[in-house]
């Protein structure tokens, strides 16, 4: 079971940009998304249908179309420039598994 | 502040086993989900595998011939062990803690930092 991100997108300072996850078990089970820094480990941005944890900030939202949940950053800041990782439970068995990742550059 | 901690070899020879603990302070150890995920040196994130407090255990059937996770609640750690190493083994290693409700799925909400080990002789 795979779960398969873009590898990379970029965007312009105070613009918005959407990272999307696909996968089979997506339409049965929410995905998570994780923030990784160069050096740092990953931590939870964006859980459940629209969760955020907190000390998040609020441009960070969750969303989903069909069978595919998007992590959206509205008015991307400099500090969001790292790597994001969604995670979700497999189709068959109690195991889960990361996305691919997605590297967000800021312009 | 729930904090988890890894410790353990950073160094560890090919054909032997890896060994890590995971710390766990500032919360319990109970009603949660203890989870070991992997990063290999510029590449993605792999899961490992899980245990829940009472000792319910799930593993990635890719390494399952070859993990163990357990826990021990009386010292609030959890370990990993991954016999039968290789140079492919070579990762920065995390342990994260897992929340699960029936509205919002399954997350890690607490990680420790991380810590490299490298399968060399």
């Amino acid at each position: 079971s795979e779960l398969t991100q873009d590898p990379s997108v970029s965007v312009a300072l105070g613009q918005t940009v959407r990272i999307t996850c696909q996968g089979d078990s997506l339409g049965i089970y929410y995905a998570s998304w994780y923030q990784q820094k160069p050096g740092q480990a990953p931590a939870l941005v964006i859980y459940g249908k629209n969760k955020r944890p907190s000390g998040i900030p609020d441009r960070f939202s969750g969303s989903s179309s069909g069978n595919t949940p998007s992590l959206t950053i509205t008015g991307a800041q400099a500090e969001d420039e790292a790597d994001y990782y969604c995670n979700s439970r497999a189709s068959s068995g109690n195991l889960y598994v990361f996305g691919t990742g997605t590297k967000v550059t800021v312009l | 502040q729930v904090q988890l901690q890894e410790s353990g070899p950073g160094l560890v020879k090919p054909s032997e086993t890896l060994s890590l603990l995971c710390s766990i302070s500032g919360g319990s150890i109970s009603s949660y989900y203890w989870s070991w995920i992997r990063q290999p040196p510029g590449k993605g994130l792999e899961w490992i595998g899980q245990i829940y407090y009472s000792g319910s255990i799930n593993y990635n059937p890719f390494l399952k011939s070859r993990v163990t996770i357990s826990v021990d609640t009386s010292k609030n750690q959890f370990s990993l062990k991954l016999k039968s190493v290789t140079a492919a083994d070579t990762a920065v290693y995390y342990c994260a803690r897992g929340d699960y409700d029936i509205l919002t799925g399954y997350y890690y909400d607490h990680w420790g930092q991380g810590t490299l080990v490298t399968v060399s002789s």
